[in-house]
Formats: structure tokens, sequence, C-alpha cells
């Protein structure tokens, strides 16, 4: 079966660097992405991974490993503004977005 | 980035009754619009895709008679929850995207209805 795994809630103290895993199983696999949802929002986009290796867009930087399934979204200089849920998603052979539950994370000052 | 709207955002209605939900993409043809449900704490769950002009595929376990599709045009995708119940009550949020059948263009993402049914 496909399956998405990410750890449900994180903590992280404001301006420190957090880091957010997710490992997948998709049949077949055509990228990886992160979105960022505030609670009672819409997910907005964050990144798509479909090479190994790191990129980075500003704060935020994600990394895929295809031979192992994983990836994680790096979260630098957190802000109070980053408490939102991070959601970890799959592109299958079909094109299909198979979803993680999503990742709390909580920012303390 | 491309922009999609739902209206309304907040819906109360009372039981047995039925809830339309418009997903418009304002600024681009949307060729393939997808229906989610959310619940409290979880992830996000397809209900269905829908190809403008041709009828909506439904995941497993999604009832098509309750949830109606109906795709229209190429900007425009409504959902109608019928004869909604409490269990019904959850976050509904529409994506939108000019993806092709073979291959995938990013999902844009409508705001989200909350739908409370009393």
């Amino acid at each position: 079966g496909q399956n998405i795994d990410q750890p449900t809630e994180m903590t992280a103290t404001e301006g420190a660097i957090v880091q957010i895993n997710c490992t997948y199983q998709t049949s077949g696999f055509n990228g990886l992405f992160w979105y960022q949802q505030h609670a009672g929002e819409a997910p907005t986009f964050l990144s798509y991974n479909v090479l190994d290796g790191l990129e980075e867009k500003g704060r935020f930087s994600s990394f895929l490993s295809r031979s192992k399934g994983y990836s994680y979204l790096l979260l630098k200089e957190l802000q109070m503004k980053d408490s939102a849920s991070y959601l970890c998603a799959g592109l299958d052979s079909n094109y299909q977005l198979i979803w993680g539950a999503g990742t709390k994370l909580i920012i303390k000052p | 980035g491309a922009v999609v709207s739902q209206h309304p955002s907040w819906v109360i209605c009372k039981s047995g009754t039925s809830v339309k939900i418009e997903c418009r993409s304002l600024d681009f043809q949307a060729t393939t619009m997808f229906w989610y449900r959310q619940f409290p704490k979880q992830s996000l769950m397809l209900m269905a895709t829908s190809n403008e002009g041709s009828k909506a595929t439904y995941e497993q376990g999604v009832e098509k008679d309750k949830f109606l599709i109906n795709h229209a045009s190429l900007t425009l995708s409504t959902l109608t929850v019928t004869s909604a119940h409490p269990e019904d009550s959850s976050f509904y949020i529409c994506s939108a995207s000019d993806s092709g059948k073979d291959s995938y263009n990013e999902q844009f993402f409508g705001p989200g209805t909350r739908l409370t049914v009393l």
C-alpha cells in the first residue's frame, strides 16, 4: 500500500532550527511535496523535490533521498508565524498526491 | 501564483438539508479540480477528482450520490452535500490544476469551506 509517515507534533524555539522528517512508500514516484497549513486555512505550497539532494529556498530547505524513501523539511531562524502544520505529500505513478497526516509545529518564544 | 476561490467560507445548516460549495479558478483554466475533506487534526482526504466536461472520479468509500460534483466549465466546479448530517461536518477544500491525465501540474488550493451540520 501507499503510505506517508511524519511525526504528529514537534516543538521548537523562536530563532532556532527544526527538521521535520517524512518517509514515504508510493506506487511509483514522481516527486515529493511539502505544504504549510495554518489552522482553518488551506495548504500553501512550500517545495517540490524529484531529484536527490537539498533544495534551498530562503529560510526553508527540503531534502530528498529516493533510495531511502525519505525527505525532510528544514526551517531556519524560526519565527512565531511558522507555527503551523506541515504536510508531506508524495506524487505516485498516476500523478496522484498521497498525503501525510501532517506535523504540527509549535514555536515557543 | 494562480488564485482559487471557494464560496462560502463558512456554512451552518440543519440536518437533512443540502449544501452547495463553489470552487473557482480566477486566473487560469482548470482542466482538473480536486475535492478534499479534512477532519480536525487529520490529513487531507481526497474525495474526488473532476475533469471539465466529464463525470467525477470518486475515491473508494465516498458516496457519489451524496457528494455531487459538477465541473461544467474550466473555471468552476461545485460540490453539493446532499441530505447533510452532523458526521458530514468538516473542512472541505478544493484545488485546481491545469494537469492532463499523463502529467502533473501544481495544484492550487482554495481557502476551504467550514461546514457545520446541526
